[in-house]
């Protein structure tokens, strides 16, 4: 089975521009999870998603963050507009469900650069 | 409230040598536990995880964790740590159903010759 998948591996944008980043969950999961990781802050939840439906939105990034999930192999991370701060890796992960003990599956993450 | 707390930022282990990263938690309710390895330019991979029965339990390559509701401690060990180990090493707490999951910061651990 394929694992998570998440596309671009690498992008560099400019302060004010729009990024999407996509990510393909493992086929037959439920929740899907975006997280920010950086060294200071480590990791940061940004939304998590059970079966479509947006369960979290991760308070503070509300603002210019905004995660789709338009079925249930395919999901959206846009930062609009991107602020050099924003540079980060942005890591995919999906679970079967909702049980705590189900395992997180993560992508290889999509790495963020701003200037 | 749940947290996790790793207090080591960073650990330096020679090969050979036996490792232990701690991590403590705190929760409401009982906690499944898990540790994730993240080595470099890659996501998060799961090594082990404990809900329930032996507080000893085994995860790949030789690591294992112990459970301790008195200490609200899951500290991973390995016996002898090899080169490849070198990662940054999370502890996770979930708790509750249809949660989600909460995060140390992390401990990177660099095996020296």
């Amino acid at each position: 089975d394929a694992g998570v998948t998440q596309t671009p591996r690498h992008e560099v944008a400019e302060k004010g521009q729009t990024i999407i980043l996509k990510c393909e969950p493992v086929s037959g999961h439920n929740d899907l999870f975006w997280y920010r990781q950086t060294k200071i802050q480590g990791l940061e939840l940004l939304s998590y998603f059970r079966s479509k439906s947006l369960m979290e939105d991760g308070g503070a990034f509300k603002d210019r963050f905004k995660a789709e999930m338009l079925n249930s192999s395919f999901s959206t991370l846009k930062i609009q507009p991107t602020e050099p701060k924003d540079s980060a890796v942005y890591l995919c992960a999906s679970r079967l469900g909702t049980n705590s003990g189900n395992t997180l599956y993560f992508g290889e993450g999509s790495r963020l650069i701003v200037v | 409230a749940q947290s996790v707390t790793q207090p080591d930022a960073r650990v330096t282990v020679s090969e050979g040598a036996s490792l232990q990263l701690r991590c403590k938690y705190s929760s409401s309710g009982t906690p499944y536990l898990f540790w994730y390895v993240q080595y470099p330019r890659q996501g998060l991979q799961l090594l082990l995880k404990y809900y329930s029965g032996d507080p000893v339990v085994q995860g790949v390559n030789g690591f294992e964790a112990e459970f301790s509701k008195s200490n609200s401690s899951f500290h991973l060990r390995k016996a002898s740590v090899h080169w490849s180990d070198s990662a940054v090493y999370f502890c996770v707490l979930s708790a509750g159903s249809g949660t989600y999951q909460r995060f140390g910061t992390g401990t990177k651990l660099q095996v020296v010759p």
